[in-house]
C-alpha cells in the first residue's frame, strides 16, 4: 500500500540554521504530497502541499518539491526562527483510497 | 475557509465512563470526515472514516463497538469512546475533506485522560 518514510529522529539546530528534512515516498498512483506542522498540543495545520510532479510548494519561507523521479518530497527552510520549533508530518493522499497516508514525524528544535 | 471546530481540547473521566468529542465543519459541508490517534511522540493512526449519513469504516484493529462514530449531518462528526480504560488514553484528531477542494483540515484535537 502507500506509504511515507521520512528520516529518523529529532532534529536540533541553532536559530537562523538550513533545515532539510527528508520525505520519500511508495504510491501505486499519482498521489498529492502534503507536509503538516503540528505545535504542542494541537491538531495538524497544512504547511504547503504539491499535486503533480515537479510541483513546488511554499508556503511561511518553506519550500518542498515533487519529485517524481526520486519519489522525494524534502522539505526546506532557508532560515529557521525559534518558532519553527515542531513537529512536521509528510503525507501522501492517493485520489483513489480518499486518505491520508503519514509519515512517522520529525520533532525539529531550533535553539536561539 | 475550512476550518473544523473540534471541542472538548481535554478531557478526564472516570474509567468505564463514556466519552463523545465532536467536531464541526465552521464554513464547508464535510463529506467525510477522519479520526486518528496518536500516542506521544508518534505519528498519527487513522481508526476510521465516516461518511454523512452512512456506517463510518473502521480500519483494521480499531473496535467499532468502542469507539462510535456517528457522521449525522455535513457539519457535524461525533466520536464518542465507550466504556473508557486508562489504555484509551490518547490524543484524538479529526480531519475532513473538503467538498470541491483536494485537500483535508485538521481539528486541534482532544487530550483524553482517562484514570
Amino acid at each position: 500500500g502507500d506509504s511515507v518514510t521520512q528520516m529518523e529522529g529529532p532534529v536540533t539546530l541553532s536559530e537562523e540554521a538550513f533545515l532539510t528534512i527528508n520525505c520519500t515516498y511508495t504510491a501505486t498512483g499519482y498521489p498529492s504530497l502534503f507536509w503538516y506542522v503540528q505545535y504542542p498540543g494541537e491538531g495538524l495545520q497544512l504547511l504547503l502541499k504539491a499535486t503533480k510532479a515537479d510541483d513546488k510548494g511554499s508556503n511561511k519561507g518553506f519550500e518542498a518539491t515533487y519529485r517524481k523521479e526520486t519519489t522525494s518530497f524534502h522539505l526546506e527552510k532557508g532560515s529557521v526562527q525559534v518558532s519553527d520549533s515542531a513537529v512536521y508530518f509528510c503525507a501522501l493522499s492517493d485520489q483513489g483510497n480518499n486518505r491520508l497516508a503519514f509519515g512517522k514525524g520529525n520533532q525539529v528544535v531550533v535553539i536561539p | 475557509g475550512a476550518v473544523v471546530s473540534q471541542h472538548p481540547s481535554w478531557v478526564i473521566c472516570k474509567s468505564g465512563t463514556s466519552v463523545k468529542i465532536e467536531c464541526r465543519s465552521l464554513d464547508f459541508q464535510a463529506t467525510t470526515m477522519f479520526w486518528y490517534r496518536q500516542f506521544p511522540k508518534q505519528s498519527l493512526m487513522l481508526m476510521a472514516t465516516s461518511n454523512e449519513g452512512s456506517k463510518a469504516t473502521y480500519e483494521q484493529g480499531v473496535e467499532k463497538d468502542k469507539f462510535l462514530i456517528n457522521h449525522a449531518s455535513l457539519t457535524l462528526s461525533t466520536l464518542t469512546v465507550t466504556s473508557a480504560h486508562p489504555e484509551d488514553s490518547s490524543f484524538y484528531i479529526c480531519s475532513a475533506r473538503v467538498r470541491g477542494w483536494y485537500g483535508y483540515t485538521f481539528g486541534s484535537g482532544t487530550r483524553l485522560t482517562v484514570v
